[in-house]
C-alpha cells in the first residue's frame, strides 16, 4: 500500500523567512512519481512539481526548491523568503509509475505567513 | 492551453435530492479521476476511467456512480444526498500512453463545491 505522511499539520512564519515542508511516503513500488500540490483559500489544486523516482537530482524553481532522497523516502519542499502569497495548505502526493493510477495525498500542511 | 473544466463551480442541494457533476478532460488525455475532499481533509479518490472504461476505485458510496462518454467527458452522479456528502469534488485528467510508461501529466479542474442542506 502507498503512504503519504506529512508530519507539520500546521506552520507559520513571518515574511522573509524560509520554511521546509517534510513529506515521508512509503510504497513497494520500484519507480514512481512523486509530487507538491497548493491549495490557496480559493480551492484550486496548483500544480508546483513531479518528480520521477530514479531522478534524485533536487530542483530549484524561482524561490521553490525540492529535495528528493530516495534513500530515507523523503520529498521536502523548501519556499525561501517566504511571501503573504505562499499562504496555502501544501499537499505532497504519490502515484505508482504504471498504470492508470490515482494520486495518493498527504494530509497536508497549511502554511500561514504572517506581514 | 486547454484545461480541466468542471461544472458547476457550486451547487446547493437539500438532503435526499440527487446531483450531477461534469468533467471535460484535456483534449486528447484518455483518462479521468475523481476525487473528493471534504473540509480540512485531503483529496480522496473516488473512481477513474481510461478510454472510457472503468478503471480503478476508491472509497466510492454505492449511492455515487460515474461514466465517461465518447467525447472522454465524465459525469460524477450522487443520489440520496446526505450532509457529509458536502464537500469538494475534483475531477483530474491525464494522458497515460502505452498503459503509463510514457507519462503526459496530472492536472486538476478548479473543483465543484457541493453543499448540502
Amino acid at each position: 500500500a502507498q503512504k503519504v505522511t506529512q508530519a507539520q499539520t500546521e506552520i507559520s512564519v513571518v515574511e522573509k523567512e524560509d520554511v521546509t515542508l517534510d513529506c515521508v511516503y512509503e510504497t513497494r513500488d520500484t519507480t514512481y512519481y512523486l509530487f507538491w500540490y497548493k491549495q490557496p483559500p480559493s480551492g484550486e489544486l496548483v500544480f508546483l512539481i513531479r518528480r520521477n523516482s530514479f531522478d534524485e537530482q533536487n530542483e530549484i524553481s524561482g524561490r521553490y526548491s525540492w529535495n528528493f532522497q530516495k534513500s530515507t523516502s523523503s520529498f521536502n519542499f523548501t519556499i525561501t523568503a517566504s511571501q503573504v502569497v505562499d499562504s496555502a495548505v501544501y499537499f505532497c502526493a504519490l502515484r505508482s509509475f504504471s498504470g492508470n493510477t490515482p494520486l495518493v495525498f498527504g494530509k497536508g500542511t497549511r502554511l500561514s505567513v504572517i506581514a | 492551453a486547454a484545461g480541466v473544466i468542471q461544472s458547476p463551480r457550486h451547487l446547493i442541494k437539500e438532503k435526499r435530492e440527487t446531483a450531477t457533476l461534469k468533467c471535460y478532460p484535456i483534449p486528447r488525455h484518455d483518462t479521468v479521476y475523481w476525487y473528493q475532499q471534504g473540509p480540512g481533509q485531503d483529496p480522496q479518490f473516488l473512481i477513474s476511467f481510461y478510454e472510457k472504461m472503468q478503471s480503478d476505485k476508491g472509497s466510492i458510496p454505492d449511492r455515487f456512480s460515474a461514466q465517461q462518454f465518447s467525447d472522454y467527458h465524465s459525469e460524477l452522479n450522487m443520489s440520496s444526498l446526505e450532509l457529509g456528502d458536502s464537500a469538494l469534488y475534483f475531477c483530474a485528467s491525464s494522458y497515460e500512453a502505452d498503459r503509463g510508461r510514457a507519462y503526459y501529466g496530472y492536472t486538476f479542474g478548479s473543483g465543484t463545491r457541493l453543499t448540502v442542506v
